[in-house]
């Protein structure tokens, strides 16, 4: 089984900066099937990228997905207030099982 | 446009069985697998295991292996996860989720079943 690891836990940032998420996989996830997700309290996870880069239907461009291999990088390159939620990454690729990263909490500085 | 549809929230008594549909549409539905993934309250996403709807085969993860039933109704394009003997630490919301082409995911709106003596 993949383990996915989220870094950092919690990201401090203001509304404007750049928040950079990263997800590391024990072991390569095949065809990059990597995908974000962002979610609120008491809300479903929103799926933002699949495939590490690609965006889904109706997810602003100031989100971007890279990465390959075992690395992978989550950008939000300006923060809008709407922005702050946890983020969740999951690899698809090497199934079954889905696994998911823990975690990482963006949260108003 | 593809859409997976749940069944509604549930509250059953610990010890009971309780079972969710997801019914899609706008792709064929044997083409794909069905997963389902569990998140309990204020806990990340967990996998439980996923259906070939074509060939009826299942996967499940070891944590639900002897108590999750995975089926699907290819006359109804419609799939169940079944979970059984609950418990409140099965309290948590319910999901279906499928890969289609080119990597794309696509979830259902979740089923909060609420385990309540």
């Amino acid at each position: 089984e993949i383990v996915l690891t989220q870094s950092p836990g919690t990201l401090s940032l203001s509304p404007g900066e750049r928040a950079t998420l990263s997800c590391r996989a024990s072991q390569y996830v095949f065809t990059n099937y990597l995908a974000w997700y962002q979610q609120k309290p008491g809300q479903a996870p929103r799926l933002l990228i699949y495939g590490a880069s690609s965006r889904a239907t109706g997810i602003p461009d100031r989100f971007s997905g890279s990465g390959s291999g075992t690395d992978f990088t989550l950008t939000i390159s300006r923060l809008e207030p709407e922005d702050f939620a946890v983020y969740y990454c999951q690899q698809y690729g090497s199934s079954p099982p889905w696994t998911f990263g823990q975690g990482t909490t963006v949260e108003i500085k | 446009e593809v859409q997976l549809v749940q069944s509604g929230a549930e509250v059953k008594k610990p010890g009971a069985t309780v079972k969710i549909s997801c019914k899609v549409s706008g792709y064929n539905f044997i083409d794909y697998y069905m997963h389902w993934v569990q998140q309990a309250p204020g806990k990340g996403l967990e996998w439980m295991g996923l259906v070939d709807p074509e060939e009826g085969e299942t996967k499940y993860a070891e944590k639900f292996q002897g108590r999750v039933t995975m089926t699907a109704d290819t006359s109804t394009d419609t799939a169940y996860m079944e979970l059984s003997s609950l418990r409140s630490e099965d309290t948590a919301v319910y999901h279906c989720a499928t890969v289609g082409l080119f990597g794309n995911i696509y979830w259902g709106q979740g089923t909060l079943v609420t385990v309540s003596s």
